[in-house]
């Protein structure tokens, strides 16, 4: 069964701990993305990939980390440094990083922060 | 400010009617526009894509239009069901850049 898994799908967190919330896929896609997606907004991409053991800041990458050492997993850290964590983060592949290519999104992460 | 802009915010309708959702977009120079339909607390799902030279596309009671001159797309469903619950957004990418420009989304709630 193709696709993407996130986990877990809720997840707390105490003021001042890091989390970590994984992302897998087995489409075989060479790109990989974090957004997050807040009440009345769009989504906004936190880092992206386009190859294993390389990634990009997008828009608002401050107080999160990724690792890209698997083609299938791109781990997003939520550090204490984010001030405002609580989110629904989504996690999205495509076959390559072209601008037509099609993401194709998991489930999703609901983080709050206690 | 979001370069793309959707209308309405949310709407209501009864089971069997049609609806129309508006998105208006800033972004260029314009490569596709996308529909998502995202289904509460899930991942979003392409409904349809259309590149600057296709004015129509439709994927069942879906039917999508775009005018690349006003810069505008809308969004028909026609005959809802209730399964049709959901947000539904529209995304642009530019041409010479593989990141998503994201509107806000439009709640369509179906009731019996």
């Amino acid at each position: 069964d193709g696709g993407i898994t996130q986990s877990p799908k809720y997840l707390f967190r105490k003021e001042g701990q890091n989390v970590t919330l994984s992302c897998e896929q087995n489409l075989n896609h060479d790109a990989m993305y974090w957004y997050r997606q807040d009440p009345g907004q769009g989504l906004r991409l936190i880092y992206y990939s386009q190859i294993v053991n390389d990634f990009q800041k997008g828009d608002i990458a401050e107080g999160y980390s990724v690792s890209r050492e698997k083609k299938e997993s791109f781990p997003l850290t939520v550090t204490s440094a984010q001030k405002n964590p609580t989110a629904f983060y989504l996690c999205a592949s495509s076959i390559g990083g072209r601008r037509y290519n099609e993401q194709f999104f998991g489930p999703g992460t609901r983080l709050t922060v206690l | 400010k979001n370069q793309v802009e959707q209308s309405p915010q949310s709407l209501i309708i009864l089971e069997g009617k049609n609806c129309t959702l508006q998105c208006n977009y800033t972004v260029s120079p314009f490569s596709n526009l996308r529909w998502y339909k995202q289904d509460t607390g899930r991942g979003p799902v392409s409904l349809t894509i259309m590149t600057f030279s296709e004015n129509t596309k439709s994927n069942g009671r879906y039917t999508a239009t775009l005018d690349a001159d006003t810069k505008q797309s809308s969004l028909h469903i026609t005959a809802s069901q209730l399964s049709d619950s959901a947000s539904y957004i529209c995304v642009v990418t530019l041409l010479n850049d593989y990141k998503l420009s994201f509107g806000a989304g439009t709640t369509v709630t179906v009731r019996a």
